[in-house]
């Protein structure tokens, strides 16, 4: 148990669907992060929230959209995705300012 | 292009024996280095880290070597156990910056047969 709480564990969902998921982190850190993991591809970037606001954007597409409420909530929208956009999603936490991330188990999802 | 690159995809090693898994960078502005370890339908926990101003760093069964000059570094594991069998990944960042923005190695799967 690392103190960050991803759901759902696992997702499929069409092409046309509107879904979220949804990270908690129990630990008082500051910042947030959204990362995906692809088949044999390193864990990448995507967004990353200090305080609630964000404070990166790595060039993800618009069908995917962050939202951050609270300093211990972090959601992923998704919108009209595409099955290439099929991976692990992990949600990670950190003190401000500290590299050493927490990660949650992660979100599989699946795009038919 | 990458610029955390795990050459090796995976690893056997027999119980008790040394495991040396190995990263190689690219960017000369790395300045720290972790390791991070992945069990199935877990996410990855903290492992080690190393400072660039360091060439060593031991905790335990674990030590990361750092060789900056040739941008090269490794995670010992001695003696291993069957319960280290896991995908190790490397990560590495740079002054900045872009908060939490860690690279990324592609990992190595180690498996430590009794």
């Amino acid at each position: 148990e690392t103190g960050v709480t991803q759901t759902p564990r696992h997702l499929v969902m069409g092409m046309t669907n509107k879904k979220s998921l949804k990270c908690e982190q129990h630990l008082g850190h500051n910042a947030m992060y959204w990362y995906k993991q692809s088949a044999k591809k390193p864990l990448e970037l995507m967004f990353v929230y200090n305080f609630k606001e964000q404070t990166e954007n790595n060039s993800v597409p618009s069908r995917f959209s962050p939202e951050c409420p609270n300093s211990s909530h972090l959601f992923l929208h998704l919108h009209t995705l595409q099955p290439e956009d099929s991976a692990l999603y992990l949600c990670a936490s950190s003190p401000t300012g500290n590299e050493k991330l927490f990660f949650g188990s992660g979100t599989q999802l699946s795009v038919l | 292009d990458q610029q955390v690159k795990q050459n090796s995809p995976s690893l056997s090693v027999q119980e008790g024996r040394i495991s040396i898994l190995n990263c190689d960078y690219t960017n000369s502005m790395f300045d720290y280095f972790l390791w991070y370890k992945k069990y199935p339908a877990e996410g990855p926990t903290f492992l080690i880290s190393i400072s660039s101003i360091k060439d060593k760093n031991e905790d335990g069964r674990f030590t990361v070597f750092l060789n900056k000059s040739a941008k090269h570094l490794s995670l010992h594991i001695v003696p291993s156990q069957p319960g280290d069998s896991a995908v190790y990944f490397c990560a590495a960042s740079a002054p900045r910056g872009s908060q939490g923005n860690l690279i990324f190695g592609k990992g190595t799967k180690l498996s430590v047969k009794p």
